[in-house]
């Protein structure tokens, strides 16, 4: 059985420029969410989608966006990169419902630099 | 004052040690405790999760929660070297499965 796919593995990008990562979740799982990593405030929570709806969303500005597809692949945005959005980006899918619904599966993230 | 509270060590232990790690939180609305592995360079791995009070074993690994006190626990008996690693808490209200609230991660060096 595959695991969360994230791609690309890494980033470089030039500050003002925008970004967008993917995420492809275990199949079956309808619960996708993402989250950022850096040394200073480690793993945050960005926002959660649940068959194409955003259900959560944490506390970042509005550059950061997300969305959801039918088939429960995501793919989340920054505009307007920031030194500070430096971080390794990780994605987590679960199966959100019946027993086993708190169970989330990390990919291997994204390095994002922003330079 | 954050949610929830772990120490990033690091902790160095012998081979064949028991290690024990734990988090303290202030939200009461947290039902469900995880414990995650990170090896660097990956992402985390979960290792296993517990609802609500209670202990729960997995092998060389056992989970305590203390709803009460506020206070989770994993120990890890028989270290290896290879689980030298980063172990991060986590934490969910349940309902809202795929929010969860990291600790800062505690780095675990075993040595042979």
């Amino acid at each position: 059985k595959a695991g969360v796919t994230q791609t690309p593995r890494y980033l470089i990008k030039t500050r003002g420029q925008q970004v967008t990562l993917s995420c492809s979740p275990i199949s079956g799982h309808r619960s996708v969410s993402w989250y950022q990593q850096t040394p200073g405030q480690g793993l945050q929570f960005l926002f959660e989608y649940f068959s194409e709806t955003q259900r959560n969303k944490g506390n970042f500005p509005g550059r950061f966006s997300g969305r959801q597809f039918s088939n429960s692949r995501s793919e989340m945005n920054v505009s307007t990169l920031e030194l500070g959005d430096s971080a390794l980006y990780l994605c987590a899918s679960s199966l959100s419902e019946g027993a086993r619904a708190v169970e989330a599966f990390f990919g291997q993230g994204t390095r994002l630099t922003v330079v | 004052q954050k949610e929830v509270e772990q120490d990033p060590g690091p902790l160095s232990v012998p081979e064949g040690a028991i290690v024990s790690l734990n988090c303290t939180y202030s939200n009461s609305a947290f039902q469900y405790f995880m414990w995650y592995r990170q090896y660097s360079r990956k992402g985390p791995e979960l290792l296993m999760y517990t609802y609500s009070s209670g202990n729960k074993e997995d092998g060389r690994f056992t989970a305590q929660v203390d709803k009460s006190s506020k206070y989770i626990s994993l120990f890890i008996r028989d270290s290896q070297p290879s689980d030298s690693a980063t172990y991060l808490c986590a934490m969910s209200a349940g309902g809202s499965w795929g929010k969860l609230q990291f600790g800062a991660g505690t780095q675990v060096v075993v040595t042979p």
